[in-house]
């Protein structure tokens, strides 16, 4: 258990559709980053926040958006959905500071499935 | 050019046998930490083993050693004694810049890995 808790684990949405990912980060960690994982692919960086605030954005879509609340808690927005939206979308934090490694902790992750 | 980049897509190996998975990364910048990640097909992602660019020797963890050559921008996974629960999608992944706590992963498109009984 990594400590990252994402919700829902899984989502099956028609196109069209806006759907809502969440994603808590480990306790005192302020980074939360959001990947998304296409049928075996590699990870794809969308978006970046630190500490409420956005870092770092990645290829995520016009039609996605994300933010962090002062929980530190994130949730990522996918609207407008495409079939090929279907993917796995993880989030991760990592340990403030410069603690460790900078290794990413990774949730479960969200599967959407888009009919 | 791709920041990492894994040549095999997918490779079988005996039981017991060891196994290398091949990296290499693209930077300018000399402080740089490199990442092996394991993912079953469960589908969660596991940090396996790490290296720092300013690291003098290379990492070890149990069974999974990283072999670093840092002129040649390589950064093989090592796992010796393969086991039938190493049968995974392998990631390489790059930070770029100092660990500062909040710096992004750079991954590559992954190794397939299944080990033969």
């Amino acid at each position: 258990d990594s400590g990252v808790t994402q919700t829902p684990k899984h989502l099956i949405t028609a196109t069209g559709q806006r759907v809502t990912l969440r994603c808590s980060p480990r306790s005192g960690d302020l980074s939360v980053y959001w990947y998304q994982q296409s049928l075996d692919q590699g990870l794809q960086f969308l978006i970046h926040y630190y500490n409420g605030e956005e870092r770092a954005k990645g290829n995520i879509l016009e039609r996605f958006s994300a933010q962090q609340f002062p929980d530190l808690h994130s949730e990522l927005n996918l609207s407008s959905l495409e079939l090929g939206d279907s993917a796995l979308y993880f989030c991760a934090s990592s340990a403030p500071g410069g603690r460790g490694t900078g290794e990413l902790f990774f949730g479960e992750g969200s599967r959407l499935t888009v009919l | 050019a791709q920041k990492i980049t894994q040549t095999q897509p997918g490779m079988f190996v005996q039981e017991k046998e060891a196994v290398t998975l091949d990296c290499t990364y693209d930077t300018s910048d000399p402080s740089y930490g490199l990442f092996w990640y394991k993912q079953p097909s469960s589908g969660e992602m596991i940090f396996l083993i790490y290296q720092g660019s300013y690291d003098q020797q290379n990492a070890t963890e149990g069974r999974y050693s990283l072999n670093f050559q840092k002129a040649r921008k390589s950064a093989n996974l090592v796992i010796s004694a393969s086991q039938l629960g190493d049968s995974a999608m392998y990631f390489c992944a790059m930070r770029e810049g100092p660990n500062f706590g909040n710096e992004k992963l750079t991954f590559g498109t992954g190794t397939r890995l299944t080990i033969i009984p």
